[in-house]
């Protein structure tokens, strides 16, 4: 049961590159989530999906897109990274309680 | 969206010592977490329990939503309990789950 799983782990882009972060639940959950945690703080959402088909912004969506592919994966884009971006980002899933990946460390330089 | 605010920010104990962690939320909640965050970066989800007590093993937590705060119960503290423990939250009518700025924990020897 692998729960979420998120790829890559680890990821370095130069300023103006695009890169998607995949992540896929096996917990047929219908809520997906992507957080975005910066040194010393909380996690902070980007966007979410509440059922397959639909998304909608979170806290700090801007930079980034999202596209629900099916019910298991939710993938998170960034189109023309910037060094603000730099981060680790987290997928979750949630029935009741979230169930968060392990996470992918982005540095974009 | 629902304030989430934990204290202490840092706490340092000595091997075997007992702590509180104490997270305190601005609106009724459907859903309240506690993490523990390793030093590898890993979101470990310790609780579900947006009422009520549970327990695992040396953990414990206590939430009283009617006050809106919950605790948690580190006992017999090893070092491997060391990290951030994180506080996260949806409030009735909010989407997204809200997270404290985290108790950075450290356990000595």
């Amino acid at each position: 049961n692998a729960g979420v799983t998120q790829t890559p782990k680890f990821q370095v882009l130069k300023t103006g590159q695009s890169m998607t972060l995949q992540c896929a639940q096996d917990m047929n959950h219908n809520s997906m989530y992507w957080y975005r945690q910066d040194p010393g703080m909380g996690l902070r959402l980007i966007y979410y999906s509440a059922s397959e088909g639909t998304t909608d912004k979170g806290e700090v969506p801007n930079g980034y897109n999202v596209s629900r592919l099916n019910k298991r994966e939710f993938s998170l884009r960034l189109e023309s990274a910037a060094p603000s971006q730099t981060s680790v980002y987290f997928c979750a899933s949630r029935r009741g309680g979230y169930t968060f990946g392990s996470g992918t460390r982005l540095t974009v330089v | 969206g629902i304030q989430v605010e934990q204290s202490p920010p840092d706490l340092i104990l000595q091997e075997g010592a007992n702590s509180t962690l104490r997270c305190n939320f601005s609106d009724s909640v459907n859903n309240l977490q506690w993490f523990h965050q390793n030093p590898w970066g890993q979101l470990i989800n310790l609780f579900y329990i947006p009422s009520g007590t549970k327990q695992n093993g040396r953990l414990s937590a206590t939430t009283v939503a009617t006050e809106r705060y919950s605790l948690l119960y580190i006992s017999s503290s090893q070092t491997t309990d060391s990290g951030v423990y994180f506080c996260a939250a949806n409030s009735n009518s909010g989407y997204a789950l809200n997270f404290g700025k985290g108790t950075s924990l450290l356990v000595t020897p």
